[in-house]
C-alpha cells in the first residue's frame, strides 16, 4: 500500500459529461501529480501541484483542470468527455522535487 | 526539450539469468533519473533513483541501475531474474531546472520459468 488513495476505482460515463476524480496524498507529502495511462499513449504527465499551487503542466487538455486543496487532497476535473478520454488516471505524491513518487491504485474511466 | 527512450517494447529472459532493461535520456544539464515498476492492475512502484554521487544505484527487489553520463543512459539491471520480476518497467527523467517529469513508454519484462 503506497498510502495514496484515489476514488472512485471505476467510473463509467457518457460522452459530453463531466467527472471529478479525487486523490489523497501520502501523509506529509506536499506534491500531487496526475497522470493518464492509455494503451496507445503510454503514461502521460498531466499536472503537478505543490502545497496548493500549480507547479508544472504537462500534456493536459483545456477540457481538464485540477486543484489542490488546503488539506492537500487534489481533484482532477474532466469535462466534455470524449471516447478517447477513456484511460487509467493515476495520482501520485511526493515530499519534494527530487523525491520518488508514490502512486495510487488509479481510477479507470470508461467513456461510452 | 527533455525526453526519455526505452528502445525495447519487451524483453524476455530465462529465470536465473541476468536482465537488462535499457533507458536513454535527453535533458539539459544534470538529470534526476528514476525507475518504476507496474504490476497488472496496480499503480507504479518506485524502484530506484539517481540524483548525484555514485553512478551505480541499488534499489528495491535486488535491482540496480548504472548512470552513464557520456552515453546518457540509465539501464536497469538484475544479476539473477525471478519469474515474479515479470512486469512493466518505466524509466523517468526530470531536469534540475524543469519541474516536468517525463516517463518512457515502458518495457514489458517477461521472465521465463
Amino acid at each position: 500500500d503506497s498510502g495514496v488513495t484515489q476514488t472512485p476505482k471505476h467510473l463509467i460515463t457518457a460522452t459530453g459529461q463531466r467527472v471529478t476524480l479525487r486523490c489523497s496524498p501520502r501523509s506529509g507529502d506536499l506534491s500531487v501529480y496526475w497522470y493518464q495511462q492509455s494503451l496507445d499513449q503510454g503514461l502521460q504527465f498531466l499536472i503537478q501541484y505543490y502545497n496548493g499551487e500549480e507547479r508544472a503542466k504537462g500534456n493536459i487538455l483545456e477540457r481538464f483542470s485540477a486543484q489542490q486543496f488546503p488539506d492537500l487532497h487534489s481533484e482532477l476535473n474532466l469535462s466534455s468527455l470524449e471516447l478517447g478520454d477513456s484511460a487509467l488516471y493515476f495520482c501520485a505524491s511526493s515530499d519534494d522535487f527530487f523525491d520518488e513518487q508514490f502512486f495510487g491504485p488509479g481510477t479507470r474511466l470508461t467513456v461510452l | 526539450a527533455q525526453s526519455v527512450a526505452q528502445p525495447e517494447d519487451q524483453v524476455k529472459v530465462a529465470e536465473g539469468n541476468p536482465l537488462t532493461v535499457k533507458c536513454t535520456y535527453s535533458v539539459s544539464g544534470n538529470p534526476y533519473l528514476f525507475w518504476y515498476v507496474q504490476y497488472p492492475n496496480r499503480g507504479l512502484q518506485f524502484l530506484l533513483k539517481y540524483i548525484t554521487g555514485d553512478n551505480l544505484v541499488k534499489g528495491s527487489y535486488g535491482f540496480e541501475a548504472e548512470f552513464n553520463k557520456s552515453q546518457t543512459s540509465f539501464h536497469l539491471k538484475k544479476p539473477s531474474a525471478l519469474v515474479s520480476d515479470s512486469a512493466l518497467y518505466f524509466c523517468a527523467v526530470r531536469g534540475r531546472r524543469d519541474d516536468k517529469i517525463i516517463f518512457g513508454k515502458g518495457t514489458r519484462l517477461h521472465i521465463l520459468p
